[in-house]
């Protein structure tokens, strides 16, 4: 089973400033790596896939980036319905699919 | 429009069982893969079980195999997981998630169905 290591935790933002999320795999998963974004009270909801690719209706100020066992997700400038819990999935070894612990966006 | 709608879930004593439904609505529900996640109390996510669009292959996570069963009626356009021998450790709210063949990830989710296993 494939490891997804989401840092850090918890990170504080100011509305308009850059926000860096990471993800590392336990083991290489090419670019098959998803994004998620879940509100409180929501389902998760798809924002990246192909570890860069953005799914339909996402804004462009998130963006993905990374192969093999790094990842990274940059939200350019937040905005206040940005702030939310992100986690990292792989599809690259199935079954099982497995997700990162989450990083919390929160406000700073 | 895409729509996938839980049903099913509620409060159950520890060994009981409970069977989950998703309605799904919008998309040629046989055509498609689907999955349930589910998320513990203040927890991340977890990948429980998935079915192909035919349902002639299943997959299931190891904490839950043998005691969870995922179907589908592609007739009715239906998921439904029944959960047997259920304990605390399977409280959470379960989602059903349609699997988008061409990169294997989950691209619509339902509102999710929360299951509540308590004495």
């Amino acid at each position: 089973e494939i490891v997804m290591t989401q840092s850090p935790a918890t990170l504080s933002v100011s509305p308009g400033d850059r926000a860096t999320l990471s993800c590392r795999a336990s083991q290489s998963v090419s670019n098959s790596l998803a994004w998620y974004q879940q509100k409180v009270g929501q389902a998760p909801r798809l924002l990246i896939y192909g570890a860069s690719t953005r799914a339909t209706g996402i804004p462009a100020r998130f963006s993905g980036s990374g192969s093999g066992t790094e990842f990274t997700l940059t939200i350019s400038s937040l905005q206040s319905e940005d702030f939310a819990v992100y986690y990292c999935q792989q599809y690259h070894n199935w079954p099982p699919w497995t997700f990162g612990q989450g990083t919390k966006v929160e406000i700073k | 429009e895409v729509q996938l709608l839980e049903s099913g879930g509620g409060l159950i004593q520890p060994g009981g069982s409970l069977r989950l439904s998703c309605a799904a609505s919008g998309f040629t529900f046989s055509t498609y893969a689907m999955n349930w996640v589910r998320q513990a109390p203040g927890k991340g996510l977890e990948w429980v079980s998935g079915i192909s669009g035919s349902g002639g292959s299943t997959y299931y996570a190891d904490s839950v195999k043998g005691r969870f069963t995922i179907s589908r009626d592609n007739s009715e356009s239906t998921l439904y997981m029944q959960m047997n021998s259920l304990g605390a450790e399977d409280t959470a709210v379960y989602y059903c998630a349609r699997r988008w063949d061409a990169y294997s990830t989950f691209d619509y989710w339902g509102q999710g169905a929360l299951v509540t296993v308590s004495s």
